[in-house]
């Protein structure tokens, strides 16, 4: 099994550019969630996809930011325009929820450095 | 609502000591507890994971156990190595989705 697979593993970008990560969850799995790590905040969930379909999405900071999942096996974290603040580590994770409880599989993170 | 506490780091200890993490939490109903570690540049890996009371997961000679009166789950080795450097997390899920992480304690064995 490859497990979570993200890109690009580093970013860096000029304020005001947009930036886009990529997840592709583990084969299988019908849960997806973005999470941002900062040494400030510790790890917050930014938004949880059930069988493609966002369910909880409050923990996205900002209309900025934006997500979309169009099939099982591929979703995308959109930040437009970015920011300085948005620097951090972006991680994807996945999971099958028809195995409880449900473990959690990270990809290996996107570092984003904004400037 | 849901909560986990984990001691402050960093923990610094030398090579083939014994080490305890603390954790706690708080919940309602009976979750899931979890100790996840992050070695230096990667994601979050499951270290070990305790699905009710007075369970003991354990993996990579890690232990925790679930200890419902007392509402921990503290990491324990017994003798750790320099590879075991990393931040380990502890969590908890109450059956849905969504996990709540303790801060992380960075951990650092010296040679």
């Amino acid at each position: 099994d490859a497990g979570v697979i993200q890109s690009p593993r580093h970013e860096v970008t000029e304020m005001g550019q947009e930036v886009t990560l990529r997840c592709k969850p583990i084969s299988g799995h019908n849960s997806l969630f973005w999470y941002r790590q900062t040494m400030m905040r510790g790890l917050e969930l930014l938004i949880y996809f059930n069988n493609n379909v966002p369910i909880d999405d409050s923990g996205m900071p900002e209309d900025r930011f934006s997500a979309k999942m169009p099939n099982a096996s591929f979703s995308t974290l959109k930040i437009q325009p970015s920011e300085p603040r948005d620097s951090a580590v972006y991680f994807c994770a996945s999971s099958n929820t028809g195995q409880v409880p449900y473990e959690q599989y990270f990809g290996p993170g996107t570092r984003l450095t904004v400037t | 609502g849901d909560s986990v506490t984990q001691m402050e780091g960093p923990v610094t200890l030398s090579e083939e000591a014994f080490l305890t993490i603390n954790c706690t939490y708080t919940a309602t109903g009976y979750p899931s507890l979890f100790w996840y570690v992050q070695y230096p540049g990667e994601g979050l890996q499951l270290l070990l994971k305790a699905t009710k009371a007075d369970d003991k997961g354990s993996n990579k000679g890690f232990e925790a156990t679930y200890r419902k009166e007392t509402t921990s789950f503290h990491l324990e080795k017994g003798s750790v190595q320099v590879s075991d450097s990393a931040v380990y997390f502890c969590a908890l899920t109450s059956g849905t989705y969504k996990y709540i992480f303790g801060t992380g304690t960075r951990l650092k064995v010296l040679a």
